[in-house]
């Protein structure tokens, strides 16, 4: 299985300050045939499902906010929220979906000071 | 528009099958190419994949869980389910329903149900 840890497990920052969430697998997410990263990202807020935020690693879903931005390649990746918003506060995950079992980091809480 | 809809007993006892049905309405389960999956997340814990099926492919589990789980669809009512047995305490969460586009074509979760929780007890 390819483990996704992420870091920190939480986090408090300032309404408009960046905030910064790290992802790691234990192997490559590029997918062979196409040589994309399979990585996602998701917003989850209480009482909610999951939300798509970034696909391919980088490229935002429609709709979502250009503060939300994401990089990274191979095993290793970031996502940034640039100015921290009120509706920002959730916890976050990583997924990827190169090889099943598809699996997710354990989750990064964001919260506003 | 797409949506997803979970549905069943809310209560299974230890020991006991859990099943579980995705209701999809807006589209059809037998086309575009997309994954339909199981993800459960216990109460206050992370998301885990439980299973998925391709339609008119493959169906997936994940290794913890293979063993117990049954992944089914039935097409003409546009609905798939979830079985799991011999459950216990630990297969206390709630449990969505899930699409996941081709990776080629962007990939990810990207449609959701509400979730249903489902508790095991005895």
């Amino acid at each position: 299985d390819i483990v996704m840890t992420q870091s920190p497990d939480s986090l408090v920052v300032s309404l408009g300050e960046r905030a910064t969430i790290n992802c790691r697998s234990s192997q490559s997410v590029i997918y062979s045939s196409d040589k994309k990263n399979y990585l996602g990202w998701y917003q989850q807020k209480p009482g909610q499902p999951p939300k798509l935020l970034i696909y391919w690693a980088s490229t935002r879903e429609s709709g979502v906010p250009d503060r939300f931005s994401a990089s990274g390649s191979g095993t290793d990746f970031t996502l940034t929220i640039s100015s921290l918003q009120p509706e920002d506060a959730a916890v976050y995950y990583c997924q990827q979906y190169t090889t099943t079992p598809w699996t997710f980091g354990q989750g990064t809480k964001v919260e506003i000071k | 528009q797409l949506h997803l809809q979970e549905s069943g007993p809310g209560l299974v006892k230890t020991s006991e099958t859990l099943s579980l049905t995705c209701t999809v309405s807006g589209g059809f389960i037998s086309g575009g190419g997309y994954y339909w999956a199981w993800i459960r997340q216990p109460p206050g814990k992370g998301l885990e994949w439980v299973g998925c099926f391709w339609y008119g492919g493959n169906t997936y589990y994940t290794p913890s869980l293979r063993s117990r789980v049954t992944i089914s669809v039935d097409a003409s009512k546009n609905q798939y389910s979830l079985r799991m047995t011999s459950v216990t305490a630990a297969d206390t969460s709630i449990y969505y329903c899930a699409r996941r586009r081709p990776g080629g074509a962007r990939g990810g979760f990207d449609i959701w149900g509400q979730g249903t929780m489902v508790t095991v007890s005895s």
